[in-house]
């Protein structure tokens, strides 16, 4: 059984750019959620997808996008950036859409200068 | 709106000695409350959920809807429980509101 894993571990990016982050989920997992951790925060829930749809949504702006494939793995898209979006992206698994529990990968660190 | 409080940035424990790290939460409805845990170079993961009425590496949590709280203790605190300590709400069908987290360090 393999775990989530996201890719890549490090990014360095500008002001305005725009930003694809992967993930594949844990084995038999359906559902993936991605959170947003700044320096000395939690993680603040971005979006959840579920069968390739997307079924709930935090308090972030549109320019924040993601899909989930047929395989389950899923993209993080993040157009236009701004300094404050620098921080950790977790992505985390779950079984089903209840998502009581939740696998997370080990995050991509982005930077934004 | 949910909110997930955890008034310890940082907590300092001698081996031997009781364990509580506070979690208060603000949620109008029925909410499922959850620990999660990281330790040094690991990922995020769950520690136990109110729901499971679980003992996890001997901790336990209760879910007290009169003070809105849901406080992780410990009797006996080991040196491999020094880790960073995350509260976690689910409220209706949205994603996971954490706390800011408190890191509990066990001195020998």
């Amino acid at each position: 059984e393999t775990g989530v894993t996201q890719s890549p571990t490090h990014l360095i990016k500008t002001r305005g750019q725009q930003v694809t982050l992967r993930c594949s989920s844990q084995s038999g997992h359906n559902t993936v959620s991605w959170y947003q951790q700044a320096l000395g925060q939690g993680p603040q829930f971005i979006f959840q997808y579920y069968r390739e749809e997307e079924n709930g949504r935090g308090n972030f702006p549109p320019r924040f996008s993601g899909l989930q494939f047929p395989n389950y793995s899923s993209e993080l898209n993040v157009n236009a950036l701004e300094l404050d979006d620098s921080a950790l992206y977790l992505c985390a698994s779950s079984f089903d859409r209840v998502n009581e529990k939740l696998f997370f990968g080990s995050g991509t660190q982005l930077s934004v200068l | 709106a949910q909110r997930v409080t955890q008034p310890e940035k940082l907590l300092s424990v001698f081996k031997g000695a009781p364990v509580e790290l506070k979690c208060n939460y603000s949620y109008s409805g029925s909410p499922e409350l959850f620990w999660y845990v990281q330790y040094s170079r690991q990922r995020l993961q769950l520690l136990l959920r109110h729901i499971s009425r679980e003992s996890i590496k001997g901790f336990t949590a209760d879910l007290n809807k009169g003070e809105t709280s849901f406080h992780l203790k410990k009797p006996f605190a080991q040196e491999e429980d020094s880790a960073m300590y995350y509260c976690a709400l689910r409220g209706g069908a949205d994603g996971l509101t954490f706390g800011k987290g408190t890191h509990l360090i066990i001195q020998p």
